[in-house]
């Protein structure tokens, strides 16, 4: 069974800091992952795709991911309180993409 | 863009009534499209996979004759939360994939409240 692992946090970090949020996942062959932002009763939003080995920018976010470890990261820089939020990661599985349980991250101002 | 909208986005009703979600692809067509159930502070839970002209697929322990799928057009599918109870108040969330690719586009969600 295809799954994703992820701390459900919550994890803490103070306004400007870098938040860093990490995700293994169990299929060896996935070739692109996502992450979602969720905010408190709202659906979640995709924010960022990567497809390939190694960083992918955006803004303040940064995708990681290591294939051979099957492993994939988010960084935000220059945190906000305005990113807190529960942070999902997903790949797709044989029809629906199989999603992480999410890190719900606190950014303390 | 890649807009999914869902309709209504809060509804009240009263336990032993039925209430149809919309969920909408709007500047895509959507040939398959899935809904999930989020409980407060709980995980996305996917219900069904609705395929433009076929029966919906559910997952195990969703019952198929309680939540009616219905996917009618390639931009429109329906869920039917039928006789709703309390139990069945909870957050119902759609998405939709492009063709040809595997990110998941969110409607905004619907909060049903059984009363």
């Amino acid at each position: 069974q295809k799954e994703v692992e992820q701390n459900s946090g919550p994890l803490s970090v103070p306004e400007g800091a870098i938040a860093s949020l990490n995700c293994t996942y169990s299929d060896r062959g996935s070739q692109s992952f996502f992450w979602y932002r969720q905010y408190s009763g709202k659906s979640p939003e995709l924010i960022m795709s990567i497809y390939s080995n190694g960083d992918k920018e955006d803004g303040r976010f940064t995708a990681q991911l290591n294939k051979a470890s099957q492993y994939v990261s988010l960084l935000i820089r220059d945190s906000q309180p305005s990113d807190s939020a529960t942070y999902l990661c997903a790949f797709p599985g044989n029809t629906p993409l199989v999603f992480g349980k999410g890190t719900r991250l606190s950014v303390i101002a | 863009g890649a807009v999914v909208s869902q309709h209504p986005s809060r509804v009240i009703c009263k336990s032993g009534t039925s209430v149809k979600i919309e969920c909408r692809s709007l500047d895509f067509q959507a040939t398959t499209m899935f809904w999930y159930r989020q409980f407060p502070k709980q995980s996305l839970m996917l219900m069904a996979t609705s395929n433009e002209g076929s029966k919906a697929t559910y997952e195990q322990g969703v019952e198929k004759d309680k939540f009616l799928i219905n996917h009618a057009s390639l931009t429109l599918s329906t869920l039917t939360v039928t006789s709703a109870h309390p139990e069945d108040s909870s957050f119902y969330i759609c998405s939709a994939t492009k063709t040809g690719g595997p990110e998941a586009f969110f409607g905004q969600g619907t909060r049903l409240t059984v009363v």
